[in-house]
């Protein structure tokens, strides 16, 4: 079953924790994407890979990490940088002409 | 950076009535996709429309990317069609295909 995948769908975290979210997808793209979305707003971009070990900031990417060690993965850290992280995490890669397909999405929230 | 206006912000329908989404853009682009977010938050790909008109069952989309809008068409609106609507585009002088996203339109259908 092709798709992207994203893990945990809920997530919480304690003041002063790192987590990492999880994306996986199976749909041979090259490009991974990472973005936010805070209630009643369009999604902002975090971090965006055209190809393995390599990663680009987007527009928020202040308290965020990520790796690309595999074409198939692109985990996100939500580190203790971030000053307000509570949020829903979106999982993109790029098809053809630069198409994007989302995954579920991952909600966030700190205690 | 580019500017992508969505309007209306809300919408609400009677069950079987028509309406139209407008996106407003404000530099030339690669791209442009239409979203439907589902109350559980998925993003589901509608139009991949960078240009001209496409059609898929009640729906259709027509991007007249000279002019810099594209506008989405529903038609015999059904209550599964409420949730949020997103334009967004991939701007022309972007090599990364990341997507910026409007600020969506709410749209609510009642039975």
């Amino acid at each position: 079953d092709g798709g992207i995948t994203q893990s945990p769908k809920y997530l919480f975290r304690k003041e002063g924790q790192n987590v990492t979210l999880s994306c996986e997808q199976n749909l041979n793209h090259d490009a991974m994407y990472w973005y936010r979305q805070d209630p009643g707003q369009g999604l902002r971009l975090i971090y965006y890979s055209q190809i393995v070990n390599d990663f680009q900031k987007g527009d928020i990417a202040e308290g965020y990490s990520v790796s690309r060690e595999k074409k198939e993965s692109f985990p996100l850290t939500v580190t203790s940088a971030q000053k307000n992280p509570t949020a829903f995490y979106l999982c993109a890669s790029g098809g053809p002409g630069d198409t994007q397909y989302f995954g579920p999405g991952t909600r966030l929230t700190v205690l | 950076g580019i500017q992508v206006e969505q309007s209306p912000p809300d919408l609400i329908l009677q069950e079987g009535a028509n309406s139209t989404l407008r996106c407003n853009f404000s530099d030339s682009v690669n791209n442009l996709q239409w979203f439907h977010q589902n109350p559980w938050g998925q993003l589901i790909n509608l139009f991949y429309i960078p240009s001209g008109t496409k059609q898929n069952g009640r729906l259709s989309a027509t991007t007249v990317a000279t002019e810099r809008y594209s506008l989405l068409y529903i038609s015999s609106s059904q209550t599964t069609d409420s949730g949020v609507y997103f334009c967004a585009v991939n701007p022309i002088y972007n090599q990364g295909g990341k997507l910026i996203f409007g600020q969506g339109t709410e749209l609510s259908v009642k039975p």
